[in-house]
C-alpha cells in the first residue's frame, strides 16, 4: 500500500529556511509525481508545486516562485520541500500528496502533514 | 488565476438528512474538479474527481455533479462520520496551477 511519511514538526525564526521530507513506499517512487500542499491554522488548502521524481523537474505556484525548492533522492525514495525567507504567514501544516495514476492533479495519497511554526 | 468559491461556509444538518454543497469557479474548469473531505487533525481524503467519479472506496451516498463553473457535492443521508470540512479543487489549467475552494464545514444540527 502507498505510504507517505513526513518529517517532524519544525520551529523556525523569521528569515530562516525549513526543509521538510516525505518518504514514499509501497510503489515505484519514480512513477508518481509528488505535490506539496499547505494549510495555515484554521484555513483552507493551498497548492505549492510539484516534482517529477523521475527526472527531478519541478513546477511551482507563482506565489512561491523564488522561495521554494523541491528536490528528490531516488536512493531513499524521498522528496524534499525547502521554503526560504520564512515569515509568520508561512506557519502551516505542509503536506506531500500524490495521485493514484502517477500524474493525476488530484490526490489519493497524503502524508500525515508537518507543522512548521515561524515565530521570533 | 481561477478562484473557487464554496457555499455555504457552514452547513448545519441533522443525521440522516441530505446535504448539498456548492462550488463555483470564476471561469470554466470543464469537468476538471475534485472534492475532498477533511476531519480535524487529519489529511484531506479524496472523494470525487472528474466532477462526478467517486474515488476508490468512497460510499455511494457521496455524489458529485456539474460542469463549467457550477458544481455540487451531495451527501444523500448524512452519517455521523460525514461531519467534516469539504473542499473543492480545480485542475483545469494544470500543470500551471491548482486551486482549492475555501471549504464548507458540515456540522451537526
Amino acid at each position: 500500500q502507498v505510504q507517505l511519511v513526513q518529517s517532524g514538526a519544525e520551529v523556525k525564526k523569521p528569515g530562516a529556511s525549513v526543509k521538510v521530507s516525505c518518504k514514499a513506499s509501497g510503489y515505484t517512487f519514480t512513477s508518481y509525481y509528488m505535490h506539496w500542499v499547505r494549510q495555515a491554522p484554521g484555513q483552507g488548502l493551498e497548492w505549492m508545486g510539484i516534482i517529477n521524481p523521475s527526472g527531478g523537474s519541478t513546477s511551482y505556484a507563482q506565489k512561491f516562485q523564488g522561495r521554494v525548492t523541491m528536490t528528490r533522492d531516488t536512493s531513499t525514495s524521498t522528496v524534499y520541500m525547502e521554503l526560504s525567507s520564512l515569515r509568520s504567514e508561512d506557519t502551516a501544516v505542509y503536506y506531500c500528496a500524490s495521485g493514484d495514476s502517477g500524474y493525476d492533479p488530484f490526490f489519493d495519497y497524503w502524508g500525515q502533514g508537518t507543522l512548521v511554526t515561524v515565530s521570533s | 488565476e481561477i478562484v473557487m468559491t464554496q457555499s455555504p461556509a457552514t452547513l448545519s444538518v441533522s443525521p440522516g438528512e441530505r446535504a448539498t454543497l456548492s462550488c463555483r469557479a470564476s471561469q470554466s474548469v470543464s469537468s476538471n474538479l475534485a472534492w475532498y473531505q477533511q476531519k480535524p487533525g487529519q489529511a484531506p481524503r479524496l472523494l470525487i474527481y472528474g466532477a462526478s467519479t467517486r474515488a476508490t472506496g468512497i460510499p455511494a451516498r457521496f455524489s458529485g455533479s456539474g460542469s463549467g463553473t457550477e458544481f455540487t457535492l451531495t451527501i444523500s443521508s448524512l452519517q455521523s462520520e460525514d461531519f467534516a470540512v469539504y473542499y473543492c479543487q480545480q485542475y483545469n489549467n494544470w500543470p500551471l496551477t491548482l486551486t482549492f475552494g475555501g471549504g464548507t464545514k458540515v456540522e451537526i444540527k
